[in-house]
């Protein structure tokens, strides 16, 4: 079972350059979240979707965009990288479920340095 | 808005019991749930509990939820080494498409 996947794991960019970081579930679910995790900040979610060809913003949008074309793929993108962008950045799905009790299932995230 | 906040550290003995607490801003949470990461890895759901619940158990797992307080628990009991981990307290306002708000996270250090 594949459940989400995140590529690539690990990355190691320059300020200014720009890169997109891919999400993949195979589990059907009609959420998708892009978060990032930093030290004693916890999770902070920057965009998320509800369906394919919707996106919305998150508690910390700026300098991030995403796209949904595809419903199994989630992708986030980096238009020109800076410092404060160095994070490791967790995606997850979720299905609506009848009782709202759906859980968000997790990537094992990405590891993102900007030197 | 909403906010939910965890003590970021706790330490204890293996074999003892780890209480690790929660508490939230939003009246209207209906769902709250425990996740738990583990080094290097993403976030694992290990249990939820609806807003009309009182108490969930679940083998080694209870959770607690006093929602006048709007305060909830995890309790481990037999605490062992696999343990060690981050665990992130949640709460989703409803059954849309609403997301979730993480706290900060607690790391749980177990020590042998």
């Amino acid at each position: 079972n594949a459940g989400v996947t995140q590529t690539p794991k690990f990355r190691v960019l320059k300020t200014g350059q720009s890169m997109t970081l891919l999400c993949a579930q195979d589990m059907n679910h009609e959420y998708m979240y892009w978060y990032r995790q930093d030290p004693g900040m916890g999770l902070r979610l920057i965009h998320y979707s509800v369906g394919e060809g919707t996106t919305a913003k998150g508690e910390v949008p700026d300098g991030y965009n995403v796209s949904r074309l595809k419903k199994q793929n989630f992708l986030l993108g980096l238009e020109s990288a800076a410092p404060s962008q160095t994070s490791v950045y967790f995606c997850a799905s979720s299905s609506p479920g009848q009782m709202g009790n759906q859980p968000q299932h997790f990537g094992d995230g990405t590891r993102l340095s900007i030197l | 808005g909403e906010d939910v906040e965890q003590s970021l550290f706790l330490s204890v003995r293996e074999g003892d019991s780890s209480v690790i607490n929660c508490t939230y801003t939003d009246s209207s949470s209906t769902y709250l749930y425990w996740y738990k990461q583990e080094p290097g890895a993403g976030l694992q759901l290990l249990t939820y509990i609806f807003s009309n619940m009182d108490m969930k158990q679940d083998q080694r797992l209870t959770v607690l939820l006093n929602k006048k307080d709007k305060h909830l628990s995890l309790r481990i009991a037999d605490t062992q080494t696999g343990d060690s981990a981050i665990y992130f307290c949640a709460e989703k306002e409803d059954s849309g498409n609403t997301p979730l708000v993480f706290g900060k996270g607690t790391r749980l250090s177990v020590i042998a």
